[in-house]
This record gives structure tokens, sequence and C-alpha cells, in this order.
């Protein structure tokens, strides 16, 4: 079974802090995904990675950066956190590039930016 | 235009009811098509893929229609725990692109006594 880990539930920042999410995944895939989700905008891919030290941008990468030093590990990092970053993230990862592949996602980390 | 587009809903719907959605993508080129489902406030979870030829997971069916380009989702005799949002999930590409999948906003579904 899938398991797909995120460092915190909840999360509680003040406005200009930097701010670290850890997602950790058991399964030895490929790809790894980090996502915000937001009442009535849906899900909205940030950033993924699909190798080792490979990162690609998604579709609101604005005010984010990521990392991806070992193939297990993806970390989303705000450098500095701003009220509209408050937010549900969400990390996902999936095994490889067949478009049959299916992502499996972390519980999420709810993050309030005071 | 989105690329993925669904009816937001709420569905209010009594038990045992037979409950429809449907989605439509806009790049005629995808390959493969998910529904996910995701209750309030957890993680979307795959509920089933969606295959050419239709398929069926106990009360659920999932058909794909490339020519007009929707999926949809049939629920039949409706249970409480069904209750959640419903995600048409679309992944464009054959091959590549690290997996990429585009996603609905989600269909809100809710099912009372």
């Amino acid at each position: 079974d899938v398991k797909v880990t995120q460092s915190s539930r909840y999360l509680v920042k003040r406005t200009g802090e930097k701010v670290f999410l850890e997602c950790v995944q058991d399964m030895d895939h490929e790809n790894m995904f980090w996502y915000r989700q937001d009442p009535g905008l849906g899900l909205r891919l940030i950033y993924f990675s699909y190798d080792v030290k490979m990162k690609e941008k998604g579709d609101i990468p604005e005010g984010y950066s990521v990392s991806r030093e070992k193939k297990e590990r993806f970390s989303l990092i705000l450098e500095s956190a701003s009220t509209n970053q408050t937010s549900m993230y969400l990390c996902a990862s999936s095994r490889g590039q067949s478009s049959l592949e299916t992502q499996y996602f972390g519980p999420g980390t709810r993050l309030l930016v005071l | 235009r989105k690329e993925v587009e669904q009816d937001p809903g709420p569905f209010n719907v009594p038990e045992g009811a037979t409950v429809a959605f449907n989605c439509t993508y806009s790049n005629s080129a995808s390959q493969s098509f998910f529904w996910y489902r995701q209750d309030c406030r957890k993680e979307p979870k795959l509920l089933m893929s969606v295959y050419s030829s239709g398929n069926e997971d106990g009360r659920f069916t999932a058909q794909l229609n490339r020519a007009s380009q929707y999926i949809s989702l049939l629920i039949r005799d409706s249970k409480l725990s069904d209750s959640a949002t419903y995600l048409c999930v679309v992944n464009p590409a054959f091959w590549g692109q690290g997996g990429k999948l585009i996603f609905g906003q989600g269909t809100e579904l809710s099912v009372k006594p």
C-alpha cells in the first residue's frame, strides 16, 4: 500500500516567515507533486518533480520553491509567507511516466499565515 | 475555457437514488481518465479509472465519450457514505510530462436520509 506522509497536519506561521513543508513517499515513486487547494478554485499545481534534483513549475509557482535531494522526499518552501498563501497544501506521488499512472495523496497540511 | 469542467453542485439526493455526474475536457488528445473522491477535509483518493469501453465497480459506473469529450460517473442506490466531492481527472499525455494530471474542481454530492 502506498503511503505518502506530510510533516504537519496544521501549521500557523507569521507573515514573512520562511516555511518548510515536507513530503515523504515510501513506494519508490518517480514523480512527486505539490498542490494547493482553495474553496472554489480546486486543486492547483504548484511544482512537480519527475526525478531527483529535477523540478518543473506548475500553474502557480510564484512565491514557492521546491527541493528534491532524495527520491522519497519532496519539500515545498515558502520563502516569505504571505496571508494569501493560507491554504490546504497537498503532496502527491506517482510511479512512472505512463498515462495510466494515478497519483496518491498525502493527508494535507492546513497552513494559516497570520 | 478550463481544461476539465464539472458542475460544482451540490447535488442533494435521497438515499437509494441514482445520481449521475458529467465532466467535459478540452484536450482531444487526452489519454487517460479517472474519478477521484474527496471527503470533507481529507485528501483525494482514486475511485476508479475510466476505460474506453466503460467500466463498473459495484454501484459505480464510469463511461467515456471521446467524440464528445466527456466522462460520466453514475452512482446507483446512493448511500449516506457516498456524500463527498467527486473529482474528474484527466491525463493529457500518452507518456512523460512527469505524470501530470489535470483535476476538475469537483462535484459535491450530499446524500440525505
